[in-house]
Order: C-alpha cells, then structure tokens, then sequence
C-alpha cells in the first residue's frame, strides 16, 4: 500500500540553525499539508499546498516557515532560524483529488532545537 | 468557532468493552469528520469518517454515530481489544475534506485485560 514518507526521523538543531524536513507523498496526490504536534498535544495545522502554491496557512505559519516542492516527488518544510518553541512531531500529508479521499499521514519527523 | 472539543482526554477499558469517545464542533461550515488512530511516535491513521448526511457509519467494530442537530458526533469501538490501545483524534473539514482538518484533543484509549 503507498504511504507518505518522511525524512529524517528526528533531527536535533541548535536554535536559530536554519532546518529542511523532507516528505515523499503518495505519488498521484495533489495536495500537500503541514501539520505539527508539540509533545502531549493536539495536532495543528501548519500550511496546505495545490498547484505549486500554498493554499492556506495558519498563524503558526509565519515569515519563519516556508514549504517548497523542489521536483515531482519531493515537498519540503523549511524553517530559517529555528526557536526552541518550533520543538514538536511534523507531520506530511498528502491527498488526491476528489472528494472522497481524505489526508494520509507520514510517520513524523522530530524536531529538537536546543 | 474552529475548534473540535472532545472528551474524555483519557479511558480505560476493559477487554471485550465498548469504547466511546466524543466530540462536538461549533463550525456549521463543517462537512466531513474523520477519526484518526495514532500509536506512540507513529503519525495519525485514518480510522473512520462520516458527512453529515447519515447518522451513522460502520466498519467492523468501529462506528461513529453522528448528530448534525447537536453538532456532535462519537466513536464507539465494539468488543474492545488491547491493540486498540492508542490515542485517538476526531477531527472536522470543510468541502468534504478538501481544506485542512482541525483536530480534536485526543484521547488515549487503554485496554485492560
């Protein structure tokens, strides 16, 4: 079955340290999402992408954040100085087209700044 | 008016029980409610999902009742098993799934033998 994958599985940076996270959506999804859940916590919605854009962006999702689908695979979160706030489990998802399909989840990346 | 409440935060269940947890959205513009299954340092599953036009749905031992009049919606997890252990999130979108979906709290689901 495909499934979202995501890289790396954990990644430590010093605050301030610019970070990549990498995902591979299912590959004949269109629409690309950010999610992240700080430990104990409710997931939140970061960013959603569509046709090379960004589609809608929450509060979190400020001049620090951008996302980025670099070739026909590949969709990234990158975040320029990280703080020691932005430490929590990112979440890809990915969904196809239509409206009977819902958002399939990566495993999570997750993220230490210190 | 975007938020997804849900209780209880935890519960405990004895094998062979029903589960149920709940949840209640204020966003009228809501169309689609999915309920994710997230196991410890995995990302969330989906489970379930419902539209508000039936008020319930059913896949094996899952079922999620749903009440548009009340704006609340459940899951109920049948004849419980110790491998349900895990978080579980409700969740709501609007255009059927189409825009981003803002979750419930969580509750963590343990099966007592």
């Amino acid at each position: 079955e495909p499934e979202v994958t995501q890289t790396p599985s954990h990644q430590v940076t010093q605050m301030g340290q610019e970070v990549i996270l990498r995902c591979v959506p299912i590959s004949n999804h269109l629409y690309f999402y950010w999610y992240r859940q700080i430990l104990g916590q409710k997931v939140e919605f970061l960013v959603s992408f569509y046709n090379n854009e960004i589609s809608e962006k929450s509060e979190i999702f400020d001049d620090q954040f951008s996302v980025e689908r670099p070739d026909g695979s590949n969709f990234t979160l990158k975040i320029r100085s990280t703080k020691l706030e932005d430490s929590a489990m990112y979440f890809c998802a990915s969904r196809a087209v239509g409206s009977t399909d819902t958002q399939y989840f990566g495993p999570g990346t997750r993220l230490t700044v210190l | 008016q975007q938020q997804v409440k849900q209780s209880p935060q935890s519960l405990i269940v004895q094998k062979g029980g029903i589960s149920i947890i709940n949840c209640a959205y204020e966003n009228t513009a809501f169309d689609y409610f999915p309920w994710y299954q997230q196991f410890p340092g995995k990302g969330p599953a989906l489970l379930i999902a419902i539209r508000p036009d039936v008020s319930e749905k059913k896949e094996g031992r899952f079922t999620i009742s749903f009440n548009k009049s009340a704006k609340q919606f459940s899951l109920h997890i049948m004849d419980s098993q110790p491998g349900d252990s895990a978080t579980y999130f409700c969740a709501a979108s609007k255009d059927f799934g189409n825009e981003k979906l803002t979750f419930g709290t969580g509750t963590r689901l343990t099966i007592i033998p």
